[in-house]
């Protein structure tokens, strides 16, 4: 079965500075990988996902990402953090088939002026 | 365009009360649906998941249940909250093949009391 594991529970960065959220994951084979945002009382939002082919991949907001299989590792950039960017961001892995995603327990991200 | 309806955004309710929180997609035919709840630092789980109408998949077992009765509707049901049950809970949607990319509602933030 998959797993995700977001080490950062709480990370707090400087409005400018750059941004890397990690994310590992567990599966035995090429994984489908994904980053969702969520801000207070909303839903999901997809920043990103990673299906097949070049591993760095881009997503919305200014987001990015990179695939490393060595290090079964899937994190999360972004080279220049906005005030609106605070939010919680979950990983997400899935197998494709018949397993819905897993999601890591998230991390929070508060940005300081 | 695909849109997801959740209701109602926030419940307030007894203990022993029953419950039913309804999800619906538009835009889109024979979608694999899914509940999730999310509690404080604990990330997403997944409740419930469905293929088609009447198949519904229990990922853990507990006092809720859920239901299928159109292609583009799921139900959460209980037929008496506990105060465990308080949380947000979040509805999704995904075609193909089920580990893909969900896109989520607004979700309901229920307080049991």
């Amino acid at each position: 079965a998959q797993s995700v594991t977001q080490p950062d529970i709480h990370i707090t960065v400087s409005e400018g500075a750059s941004l890397e959220l990690r994310c590992n994951y567990s599966y035995g084979a090429t994984p489908y990988l994904f980053w969702y945002v969520q801000s207070p009382g909303q839903g999901l939002q997809l920043l990103l996902k990673y299906f097949s082919g070049d591993t760095l991949v881009q997503g919305i907001k200014g987001f990015e990402a990179e695939f490393k299989r060595s290090q079964s590792s899937f994190n999360l950039r972004k080279p220049s953090v906005h005030w609106s960017d605070a939010a919680e961001y979950f990983c997400a892995v899935g197998a494709g088939g018949v397993t819905p995603l897993v999601f890591g327990k998230g991390t929070r991200l508060s940005v300081i002026a | 365009s695909q849109t997801i309806h959740q209701w109602p955004a926030t419940l307030v309710q007894p203990v022993g009360s029953p419950l039913s929180l309804e999800c619906t997609v538009e835009g889109t035919s024979n979608p694999n649906l899914y509940w999730y709840r999310q509690a404080a630092g604990r990330g997403l789980q997944l409740l419930f998941y469905s293929v088609g109408i009447g198949q519904i998949s229990s990922e853990v077992p507990q006092n809720l249940s859920a239901s299928r009765p159109q292609d583009r509707q799921f139900i959460l049901s209980s037929k008496k909250l506990l105060l465990s049950d308080s949380g947000f809970y979040l509805c999704a949607w995904s075609v193909g093949v089920v580990g893909t990319e969900a896109f989520f509602g607004q979700g309901t933030r229920l307080t049991v009391v």
